[in-house]
């Protein structure tokens, strides 16, 4: 079966200090695996997608991941947090059955930047 | 390009009420997903939309119930609202039956309270 789960429920780092949020996947196959953000009462932002091509995975706003097989993980990194990176993050993976897919979400992460 | 819009943005119901909600897809997307995402947790998948039939289902009561019509827009509704209805619902639209490789687009939710 497919998830993922992220490993720290709450980050925090200080502004111009590099960010890494976890995130440990499990599938019978090879899984195609996204990043979403989630501001304060806003819906959800793509940040980027593993989808079986490069391994390494660069996004908007500096983000970037590095899907490792051998390690069955996708962490979410960043040279230096901003301010505006404060909010949820989801480690999502996809399920595919019956000739569709569906998103499987993990629980979130979110990260607070400190001045 | 619109995005995935979502009407209304908050609502406020009593338990034992019906409720609709409703879902423009991003231009071009032919796949529409519903997502509820409960405070402090990741979204759950309700169901799939492709064709205007439902593809697939998540683990929801039959109160849960949609559509999708010929212009592929979509409708959530719920009835007999409980309070443990009370959520974040997040549409999520996707091209080509929800191909992987494309991401999925979502809106901004529909806060539901019920009281």
């Amino acid at each position: 079966a497919q998830s993922v789960t992220q490993l720290d429920s709450h980050v925090s780092v200080s502004e111009g200090t590099p960010v890494l949020l976890r995130c440990n996947y499990s599938s019978s196959y090879s899984p195609s695996l996204f990043w979403y953000v989630q501001h304060p009462n806003k819906g959800l932002q793509l940040l980027l997608k593993y989808t079986s091509a490069a391994t390494l995975v660069k996004g908007i706003n500096g983000f970037e991941a590095e899907f490792k097989k051998s390690e069955t993980s996708f962490h979410l990194t960043k040279p230096s947090a901003h301010m505006s990176d404060a909010a949820e993050y989801f480690c999502v993976v996809i399920l595919f059955s019956g000739g569709y897919n569906k998103l499987i979400f993990g629980a979130g992460t979110r990260l607070a930047v400190h001045p | 390009d619109a995005g995935v819009t979502q009407s209304p943005t908050h609502l406020i119901k009593t338990r034992g009420q019906q409720v609709t909600l409703r879902c423009s897809p991003k231009s071009g997307h032919d796949t529409v997903s519903w997502y509820q995402q409960a405070l402090g947790q990741g979204p759950q998948f309700i169901f799939q939309y492709y064709e205007e039939e439902e593809r697939q289902r998540g683990n929801f009561p039959d109160r849960f119930s949609g559509h999708q019509f010929p212009n592929y827009s979509s409708e959530l509704n719920v009835n007999a609202l409980l309070l443990g209805d009370s959520a974040l619902y997040l549409c999520a639209s996707s091209p080509n039956r929800g191909d992987r490789r494309y991401g999925y687009t979502f809106g901004s939710g529909t806060r539901l309270t019920v009281v």
